[in-house]
């Protein structure tokens, strides 16, 4: 069973900061995700990665497959990107296996 | 198109209950999975499914069954609730092993 490790746990952070979370996995995975659950509870799909790097927006995601790890940054943040940011992988057939999420608070 | 949709969203059940969550999805995809989330965990998967009349277990299944007659719709069932099967329940569809989409979840309370 893949292990799934965030960090950290919780970030708060002024507005138009840098911000980096990441995501380390135990067992070697076909895929990579990065999910955004909003206050509300609905859950997004931000990113899929398997390699490299991919950018939308403000949001970048990278991945380092001989390393197990990955990072999810966003840059000049907003307010409006407080919410819990999870990374999830893909072993096989399964469906996808989760960290805890990092909790994101962006002060005005 | 309303996407990946559940019902019903909130329910509270004594201890011993019956019922079955409905998700429906309208993207012709042929994965759904069903999913807990409880505090301090991250979501674990219960059941999946790869296709209409195919279903397997995922993490966490006792306690649940699941059934996929139709494309669109996975039902997921509690035959006997319990106090620990209070969770918010998520469903989500994948066209193939990709980009999840999730449904809004559903918050379940066993007393």
């Amino acid at each position: 069973k893949n292990e799934v490790e965030q960090s950290p746990q919780n970030l708060t952070a002024q507005e138009g900061e840098f911000i980096t979370i990441n995501c380390s996995y135990s067992v070697g995975i076909s895929a990579l995700h990065w999910l955004q659950q909003h206050p509300g509870g609905g859950i997004v799909s931000l990113f899929m990665l398997s390699s490299g790097k991919k950018k939308h927006g403000r949001l970048i995601a990278t991945i380092n497959i001989q390393e197990k790890h990955s990072s999810l940054h966003i840059t000049a943040s907003h307010p409006r990107d407080s919410a819990v940011y999870i990374c999830a992988v893909r072993g096989g057939a399964d469906g996808l296996t989760f960290g805890k999420g990092t909790h994101l608070i962006i002060q005005p | 198109n309303a996407g990946v949709t559940q019902t019903p969203k909130f329910r509270v059940l004594k201890t011993g209950q019956s019922m079955t969550l409905l998700c429906a999805q309208d993207m012709n995809h042929e994965y759904m999975y069903w999913y807990r989330q409880d505090p301090g965990m991250g979501l674990r998967l219960i059941h999946y499914s790869v296709g209409e009349g195919t279903t397997a277990k995922g993490e966490v299944p006792d306690g649940y069954n699941v059934s996929r007659l139709k494309k669109q719709n996975f039902l997921l069932g509690l035959e006997s609730a319990a106090p620990s099967q209070t969770s918010v329940y998520f469903c989500a569809s994948s066209f193939n092993r990709d980009t999840q989409y999730f449904g809004p979840g559903t918050r379940l309370t066993v007393l």
